[in-house]
């Protein structure tokens, strides 16, 4: 069964203290790998879309990486702004020729302190 | 380029009533995703539309269902409305790539 697991659940940081989310996948012939941020109350948005080992990708203070098992984005120096429930979900290929599916991890909490 | 419209954006219900919740794609998009999500969980899978038929189904009951219209736009349909369907309903559209959210509808059963 495909399975997404993201770690930790929750995440307390001070400004400018760098940290890493870390996002495990099992899933058979992943299409893609992607990251959204969702503050409370309202839909996530979408940041990164990873393809295949070894790419990164950059935007800011965020960059993800994606390994044959796991993605990390990583965080640099956080603001309090960042603050916010960060989601992995992986694609993978549907019974059927041309569909994907859509799977979700439960996400990581991260609360930046001033 | 307009993103993902769900409509309403708040609704209230009495329970044993039924919601009608709408979601409109971005252009070009063929795949609708259907999450639920209550206050402080993740999303919960409920339907992936896609070309207009109903591609798989998350663990709800059936009294959730709903439907993909030819423009691709979608709704979903709750029916005998109870307490805990109390959520807010995320709509996702694709095309074969990343997926992109509306802002939700909030349910509130009373």
């Amino acid at each position: 069964e495909d399975q997404v697991t993201q770690s930790p659940e929750a995440l307390r940081l001070q400004e400018g203290e760098s940290s890493s989310l870390n996002c495990s996948y099992t899933v058979s012939g992943l299409r893609g790998l992607f990251w959204y941020r969702q503050d409370p109350g309202k839909g996530p948005e979408f940041l990164f879309t990873l393809y295949s080992a070894g790419e990164e990708k950059e935007k800011e203070r965020l960059k993800a990486t994606l390994t044959k098992k796991e993605s990390f984005l990583h965080i640099t120096a956080p603001k309090p702004e960042d603050s916010a429930t960060y989601l992995c979900a992986v694609q993978a290929p549907w019974a059927f020729q041309g569909a994907q599916k859509l799977v979700f991890g439960q996400g990581t909490r991260l609360t930046i302190n001033p | 380029e307009a993103g993902v419209t769900q409509s309403p954006t708040h609704l209230i219900k009495t329970r044993g009533q039924q919601a009608t919740l709408r979601c409109s794609p971005i252009s070009g998009h063929t795949s609708v995703y259907w999450y639920q999500q209550a206050l402080g969980l993740g999303l919960q899978f409920l339907l992936w539309y896609d070309e207009g038929e109903e591609r798989n189904r998350g663990n709800f009951p059936p009294r959730f269902s709903g439907r993909q219209f030819p423009n691709y736009s979608s709704e979903l349909n709750v029916n005998a409305l109870e307490l805990e369907d109390s959520a807010l309903y995320l709509c996702a559209s694709s095309f074969f790539a990343e997926a992109f959210f509306g802002q939700g509808t909030r349910l509130t059963v009373v």
